[in-house]
């Protein structure tokens, strides 16, 4: 059971826009900013989103993030068939005192 | 290029011990706060442990599920960040990545991972 929640699964076709929802609590996405990851098919995790909104260099600005109160929230417009990817949500817990991520969000595009 | 480059996984019995590596390039290592991430099979990302740089602190914070049993080090002369993992349990299975830490570089950099697994 993961602290950070997460829908198990999402989907969209080509050309939309879908949102992923990462709800957490006051000691971790209520008191840190909160970083999303990309994880395609059989590799490492990628930063695609730190600082709430942030995008790393090289990260379309298809890909945008967002806070507030205790959950977070990316968004992928334009959905391109290369966005299938598992993507979690992490932020520091305080009360943990460790990082924390949500169980991952699995991205179909059909 | 920046590299992390995870080695020592492999297959160890329940109870036993293993002591995975990560060497660096590209970033000045000395400087960076250095974590540890899993991922068992078909499961989401698990925070393990970070270890500080030495000018602040060198302390180490650990995942209630390893405290006690892994260690996490560091030597800055060879830009190498170690796991130690002992006492292992089967549930210890899982794909072990070193990455910078989420206070430091905002986990920017991640390495490709080493298997460890925990079977009898």
């Amino acid at each position: 059971q993961s602290v950070l929640t997460q829908p198990p699964s999402a989907s969209g076709t080509p050309g939309q826009r879908v949102t992923i929802s990462c709800s957490g609590s006051s000691s971790n996405i209520g008191s840190n900013t909160v970083n999303w990851y990309q994880q395609l098919p059989g590799t490492a995790p990628k930063l695609l989103i730190y600082t709430n909104s942030q995008r790393p260099s090289g990260v379309p600005d298809r890909f945008s993030g967002s806070k507030s109160g205790t959950s977070a929230s990316l968004a992928i417009s334009g959905l391109q068939s290369e966005d299938e990817a598992d993507y979690s949500c992490a932020t520091w817990d305080d009360s943990l005192n460790g990082q924390v991520f949500g169980g991952g969000t699995k991205l179909t595009v059909l | 290029e920046v590299q992390l480059v995870e080695s020592g996984g492999g297959l160890v019995k329940p109870g036993g011990s293993l002591r995975l590596s990560c060497v660096v390039s590209g970033f000045t290592f000395n400087n960076a706060w250095m974590s540890w991430v899993r991922q068992a099979p078909g499961k989401g990302l698990e925070w393990v442990g970070r270890i500080k740089s030495k000018t602040d602190g060198g302390t180490t914070d650990y995942a209630a599920p390893v405290k006690g049993r892994f260690t996490i080090s560091r030597d800055d002369s060879k830009n190498t960040l170690h796991l130690q993992l002992n006492s292992l349990k089967t549930e210890d299975t899982a794909v072990y990545y070193c990455t910078t830490d989420l206070g430091y570089d905002y986990q920017r950099r991640w390495g490709q991972g080493t298997v460890v697994t925990v079977s009898s």
